[in-house]
Parts: structure tokens; C-alpha cells; sequence
């Protein structure tokens, strides 16, 4: 079974710039989370999808906002991005919703804002 | 919300040493326990997880404890091979119907051939 899919794998835009990465969960898999993994924070949860629908989100501005399309591939768009948005950005996916299932790391997609 | 903490976030071993790695939540609604292994450039990836309703899970030379009364939990790898330098992170989850781990800080693990 393939394992989680992100694309771009490195992207670099400049301050104010807006920015979309892809995710493709393993097949059969309908929950798809993201988090940020920065050397300062660590890795922090920025929100869920299941069914296409937001169950849940972190701590993060409005400026960062997903999507999930009935395929269960996710996408998150980051708007204005500012310095500190430089970042490894990790998809995960797992089979459901909640603690009941394995979650799943793609490779991430290293964003540089200059 | 929750909040979990690691220690020592680094640590060197000889190998053939075992190495431990300590983490503690906040959440006492917390029931789910997974520790992550990220190599350098590589995803994370599940090595182990307990969910609550034990207290001691075992994959050959990895063990995970857990006691709840004192909401702590711990990494175990015995017999260290050098392969098993990494950062390792562990993360705590309630039972909430909806996704949203907490992690570590992370424990670079360096195992001295």
C-alpha cells in the first residue's frame, strides 16, 4: 500500500505571498491531519479533516486554513506569509477520526519564506 | 488543552546500552500514547503506542510504560545499535472522536558505536 503523499516536497516564497500544499492520505484512509515542525515549537497540530469536513484546530491564525475533497486529498493554504511561517509542514493520515487509529506521516513539505 | 512534556532532550549511549526517555501530560482524559522516531530529513515515523487501558506494551527491544495516576509515560530501548540515533518524540490524545495530538519537545538520541 502506498504510503502518504505530499507535494511540493521544498518551496520558497517570498513574505506576503500565499502558498498551497497537497496531501494524499493512504488509500482507505478518510482523516488527514496537519501540523507545523519548526526547531523552536517543535511539531504542533494545526487541524483535522474528515469527510471533507474541519473536526478540529489548533492554535494557529486564520491565515492558515485546509481543505479536504471527497476523495479524502487535503490541501492547506497558508495567506500572507510572514517570516516565522518558515516551516516543515506534515500531513498525517489515519483510517477515522479520534485516538482509535494509527496516524500516518507523509515526508512533509519544507516551506522557506524570504 | 493539553500539554506534555519530554526529557532529557538529548542523550548519549554507548552501544549495547539501553536508553530511556521520559514524557509526562496534563490531560488526565489523555488515553492514547504514541512515540514517533524522525532521522534526519525523514518523516516521523510510529515505532510504538499504548493506549490507557494498559500499562506496559513490548516490540522486541522497544517498550513503552504507562501510569496513569501519574501521568507519565516511558520509552524503553534496550540493547542500542546505531541505527537507533534519532530524535524521538513522543505524543499524548484524549478519546475525543476528533484528531489532535500533542508532542514532545523531542530526544536526540545518539548512540556511540
Amino acid at each position: 500500500k502506498a504510503g502518504v503523499t505530499q507535494t511540493p516536497r521544498y518551496l520558497i516564497k517570498t513574505r506576503g505571498q500565499q502558498v498551497t500544499l497537497s496531501c494524499s492520505p493512504i488509500s482507505g484512509h478518510r482523516s488527514v491531519s496537519w501540523y507545523q515542525q519548526t526547531p523552536g515549537q517543535g511539531l504542533q497540530f494545526l487541524f483535522e479533516y474528515f469527510s471533507e469536513t474541519q473536526r478540529n484546530k489548533g492554535n494557529f491564525p486564520g491565515r492558515f486554513s485546509g481543505r479536504q475533497f471527497s476523495n479524502s486529498r487535503s490541501e492547506m493554504n497558508v495567506s500572507t506569509l510572514e517570516l516565522g511561517d518558515s516551516a516543515l509542514y506534515l500531513c498525517a493520515s489515519s483510517r477515522t477520526s479520534g485516538s482509535k487509529d494509527t496516524q500516518y506521516f507523509g515526508p512533509g513539505t519544507r516551506l522557506t519564506v524570504l | 488543552g493539553e500539554n506534555v512534556e519530554q526529557h532529557p532532550s538529548t542523550l548519549s549511549v554507548q552501544e549495547g546500552d539501553s536508553a530511556v526517555i521520559k514524557c509526562t501530560y496534563s490531560d488526565s482524559a489523555s488515553n492514547y500514547f504514541p512515540w514517533y522516531k524522525q532521522e534526519l530529513g525523514k518523516r516521523p515515523q510510529l515505532i510504538i503506542d499504548i493506549r490507557s487501558n494498559v500499562g506496559e506494551k513490548k516490540d522486541q527491544r522497544i517498550a513503552v510504560t504507562l501510569n496513569k495516576t501519574a501521568k507519565h509515560f516511558s520509552l524503553h530501548i534496550t540493547e542500542t545499535q546505531p541505527e537507533d540515533s534519532a530524535v524521538y518524540f513522543c505524543a499524548a490524545e484524549g478519546d475525543t472522536g476528533r484528531r489532535a495530538l500533542t508532542f514532545g519537545s523531542g530526544t536526540r538520541l545518539q548512540v556511540q558505536p
